[in-house]
């Protein structure tokens, strides 16, 4: 079955300290590939998109994504967290050529420490 | 700037009431429009697409419906509550016709039904 799985419930990280979150998708064909952040009793912000080219995609407030086509994978970094960005992270996945259809992994939430 | 207000707020409902949450986006014409569902703590869930006024598309059934009765509206409805719709309602709009495009997420409504 086409899914995209985001193995970590929960992460704990210090300020100013590097930062993964995992995604990885399983479908026959690369999907259109999706990050968005959920803040407490907020809605969601889009953080980046990959739909084809550079592996590497820049998204705002310093996060950028890298999909691996032989992994699978979608996985989201900054380089230095700041507390603000404690929040929930939900990675998304469309078929290829059908972005209405929006299939949302269980999140990860991030607590980042003082 | 497109704009997308969702209304109302938060809602405490009985169970067995009827419910109707509304969505608007301004700024865009003949926009692609979504439901969303969203469990205490959990992921997102599609419910409805619309590409066009008067068209509705069901992707999964939780006894609501959905209507697209203007351009700019999308309203989600039940005649009869149950415990189990409680939780967050997003809308969201893409860009239409064409199915190629990201989806941005309204500010939600929070539903608790007792």
């Amino acid at each position: 079955a086409q899914s995209v799985t985001q193995p970590d419930a929960r992460v704990t990280v210090s300020e100013g300290a590097s930062l993964q979150l995992r995604c990885k998708y399983s479908y026959s064909a690369t999907p259109y590939l999706f990050w968005y952040v959920q803040y407490p009793r907020q809605g969601l912000q889009l953080l980046l998109k990959y739909y084809s080219g550079d592996p590497v995609v820049q998204g705002v407030n310093g996060f950028e994504a890298e999909f691996s086509k032989s992994n699978s994978s979608f996985h989201l970094r900054k380089a230095s967290v700041h507390w603000s960005d404690s929040a929930v992270y939900f990675c998304a996945v469309s078929p290829p050529g059908n972005t209405r259809k929006l299939i949302f992994g269980l999140g990860t939430t991030l607590q980042v420490q003082p | 700037a497109q704009t997308i207000h969702q209304w109302p707020v938060a809602e405490i409902k009985a169970v067995g009431s009827p419910l109707s949450l509304g969505c608007t986006i301004k700024g865009k014409s003949s926009p692609n429009l979504y439901w969303y569902w969203q469990a205490t703590g959990g992921t997102l869930q599609q419910l409805f697409y619309s590409i066009t006024v008067g068209q509705v598309e069901s992707v999964v059934q939780l006894n609501l419906s959905a209507s697209r009765p203007k351009d700019d509206q999308f309203i989600l409805s039940t005649e009869k509550l149950l415990l189990s719709h409680s939780g967050f309602y997003l809308c969201a709009w893409s860009r239409g016709p064409f199915n190629q495009d990201t989806q941005y997420f309204g500010p939600g409504t929070r539903l608790l039904v007792l």
